[in-house]
């Protein structure tokens, strides 16, 4: 069984530029979410997809942007970059949107300069 | 307005002795509990769960205990081993359907 895998694992970006993260899945599951975690903090949760819908999102903004595909892997697009975007992105798979029990990727670490 | 409180930034304990890590939580709607637990490097792996339902789950070495009333939850790990020194995080959840909200995480460090 293939675990969660997230690319790529670090990236250097300039305020302003937009970055997209990708994600694949565990085998098997159909829901991802994506949460980002600062440094000192736990992971906050961003939004999560479902079958190709977005199904919830946290407290970020509309720059903050993502999808699912048919296969179940997912991208994250943050557009217009702050400094505070800097931070590890973390992907988790889980069997359905009911699971509490959630997969985590290695996650992508991102700097804003 | 943090929801998921693990005040103890960091812990350390004796190898072969009880690990106790705690998490306080403001909202009495919350419904799940888990525990995940971190090492560097690679993403959180969940460790272990429990429903609002019930007062103490088990596995292994691992025991959460819920305090409802206090709104309080504990991690013990006994005996404790060099392989559980990690960052633990404490999260919850006010149902399935719902997101899932983590503390700042305890980093826990076995003393040989």
């Amino acid at each position: 069984e293939t675990g969660v895998t997230q690319s790529p694992t670090h990236l250097i970006k300039t305020r302003g530029q937009q970055v997209t993260l990708r994600c694949s899945s565990q085998s098997g599951h159909n829901t991802v979410s994506w949460y980002q975690q600062a440094l000192g903090q736990g992971p906050q949760f961003i939004f999560q997809y479902y079958r190709e819908e977005e199904n919830g999102r946290g407290n970020f903004p509309p720059r903050f942007s993502g999808l699912q595909f048919p296969n179940y892997s997912s991208e994250l697009n943050v557009n217009a970059l702050e400094l505070d975007d800097s931070a590890l992105y973390l992907c988790a798979s889980s069997r359905d949107k009911s699971s509490y029990e959630q997969y985590f990727g290695p996650g992508t670490r991102l700097t804003v300069t | 307005d943090q929801q998921v409180k693990q005040n103890s930034p960091s812990l350390s304990v004796q190898e072969g002795r009880i690990s106790i890590l705690n998490c306080d939580y403001t909202n009495s709607m919350f419904d799940y509990f888990l525990w995940y637990k971190k090492y560097p490097a690679e993403g959180p792996t969940f460790l272990i769960s429990i429903s609002s339902i019930k007062d103490k789950n088990e596995d292994g070495r691992f025991t959460v205990f819920l305090n409802k009333s206090a709104k309080h939850l504990s991690l013990h790990i006994v005996p404790s081993q060099p392989g559980d020194s990690a960052v633990y995080f404490c999260a919850a959840s006010p149902n399935r359907d719902d997101k899932i909200i983590f503390g700042k995480g305890t980093r826990l460090h076995i003393l040989p």
